[in-house]
């Protein structure tokens, strides 16, 4: 079975602080992607990675960045963190063009 | 941009009720895929579809895309509690500039199984 983990489960964070989400997949999938998801607005996409250091932007990418060093791992960076972030956020995984993507159990990021 | 849109937003339904929950997109679909959320988790695939026409089933669910690939639906048979959750319809849509594939997703469907 596909494993899709993530870091934390809960995060709480002070305005300012540089965060680190990282998200590990163990089934050798080029591409990985974060979500972050609030009511009313549903799963929107932040960035996505379908390769060893390649990165594209999603629907909302303002505020973060990414790092895909290693194909396993695809850390979500939160550079000064503000509370309009607080979200759930949540990674994924597939292999190959339209392969179904994976998900991880999610963080959930508070900021204060 | 490619939107999808879910209907019921919620449904409330009594234990051994069928139920159907749907998937309306504006744009042609090229890949429809399902997936389940428990309450503050992650998603579980369920089903894709990919052509005109297509039913796929497992257990007791069965989704279809409609011929026009427009439209997707989702039907359980003899809804149990195990059964709740929220489920999410997404698209696929092709990042030319990479050649890979994202998903769009609606806003989910909430569905409690009252015993």
């Amino acid at each position: 079975d596909v494993k899709v983990t993530q870091s934390s489960r809960y995060l709480v964070k002070r305005t300012g602080e540089k965060v680190f989400l990282e998200c590990v997949q163990d089934m050798d999938h080029e591409n990985m992607f974060w979500y972050r998801q609030d009511p009313g607005l549903g799963l929107r996409l932040i960035y996505f990675s379908y390769d060893v250091k390649m990165k594209e932007k999603g629907d909302i990418p303002e505020g973060y960045s990414v790092s895909r060093e290693k194909k396993e791992r695809f850390s979500l960076i939160l550079e000064s963190a503000s509370t309009n972030q607080t979200s759930m956020y949540l990674c994924a995984s597939s292999l190959g063009y339209r392969g179904e993507q994976f998900f991880g159990p999610g963080t959930r990021l508070t900021v204060l | 941009s490619q939107e999808l849109e879910q209907s019921p937003q919620s449904l409330i339904v009594q234990e051994g009720k069928n139920l159907t929950i749907n998937c309306t997109s504006s744009k042609t679909l090229y890949g429809l895929y399902w997936y389940k959320q428990k309450y503050g988790e992650g998603l579980i695939f369920l089903m894709m579809l990919q052509k005109g026409g297509e039913e796929k089933s497992h257990e007791k669910i069965t989704a279809k895309l409609d011929e026009k690939k427009q439209q997707s639906s989702l039907h359980i048979t003899a809804s149990q509690p195990s059964h709740a959750g929220i489920y999410l319809c997404g698209a696929g849509i092709l990042y030319s500039g990479a050649g890979s594939y994202q998903l769009t997703f609606g806003k989910g469907t909430k569905l409690s199984v009252i015993p």
